[in-house]
């Protein structure tokens, strides 16, 4: 069965500080995993993707993501948080099961930025 | 380039009311498309998604129905508002033969009196 978790539903971080937000999956297949941000009142946007390529995974607004197969991880990171990045962020997980593909989204991760 | 339109961006509805929610996509032939339902606090639940013109599939039963009447067209319908319809709702698309990575529109904020 296929599930994603985002471990925590918010996350506060001071400007200039790292940012993690800690997301687990479990798929049957190989996945793909993808995280998306959402600032308020708005769609969501992709931040970056993986594909079974790189591990190692760079987005926009430089932050990246590493894929650890043996943790069942796709944890987002940025080095420095700056105040733009208060929104709200999804992991998403999908893969291939018979007669098509299979998505889930996580229940999100608010991150709050302080001055 | 490929873009995603929804309207009208911001709805308030007594209960009891029809609704109709328009998507249009342009700058793609044939994409999947998606509408979500995001309630207040909580993650993007499925609503419907269509693979071509005229094919709807319903994730979830309830008092909404979705129609594809063209290929970059997805309508979200209701016969008659619930207080628990009012939400934040999403299109998106995506590439056909995969659903993910999807483009999302700006959302309508629907609210139920």
């Amino acid at each position: 069965a296929q599930s994603v978790t985002q471990l925590d539903s918010h996350v506060s971080v001071s400007e200039g500080t790292p940012v993690l937000l800690r997301c687990n999956y479990s798929s049957s297949y190989s996945p793909s995993l993808f995280w998306y941000v959402q600032h308020p009142n708005k769609g969501l946007q992709l931040l970056l993707k993986y594909t079974s390529a790189a591990t190692l995974v760079k987005g926009i607004n430089g932050f990246e993501a590493e894929f650890k197969k043996s943790e069942t991880s796709f944890h987002l990171t940025k080095p420095s948080a700056h105040m733009s990045d208060a929104a709200e962020y999804f992991c998403v997980v999908s893969d291939q099961e018979t007669g098509g593909f299979k998505t889930i989204f996580g229940a999100g991760t608010r991150l709050f930025v302080k001055a | 380039s490929q873009t995603i339109h929804q309207w009208p961006a911001t709805l308030v509805q007594p209960v009891g009311s029809p609704l109709s929610l328009e998507c249009t996509v342009e700058g793609t032939s044939n994409p999947n498309l998606y509408w979500y339902r995001q309630a207040a606090g909580r993650g993007l639940q499925l609503l419907f998604y269509s693979v071509g013109i005229g094919q709807i599939s319903s994730e979830v039963p309830q008092n909404l129905s979705a129609s594809r009447p063209q290929d970059r067209q997805f309508i979200l319908s209701s016969k008659k508002l619930l207080l628990s319809d009012s939400g934040f709702y999403l299109c998106a698309w995506s590439v056909q033969g995969s659903n993910q990575p999807q483009h999302f529109g700006d959302g309508t904020r629907l609210s139920i009196l």
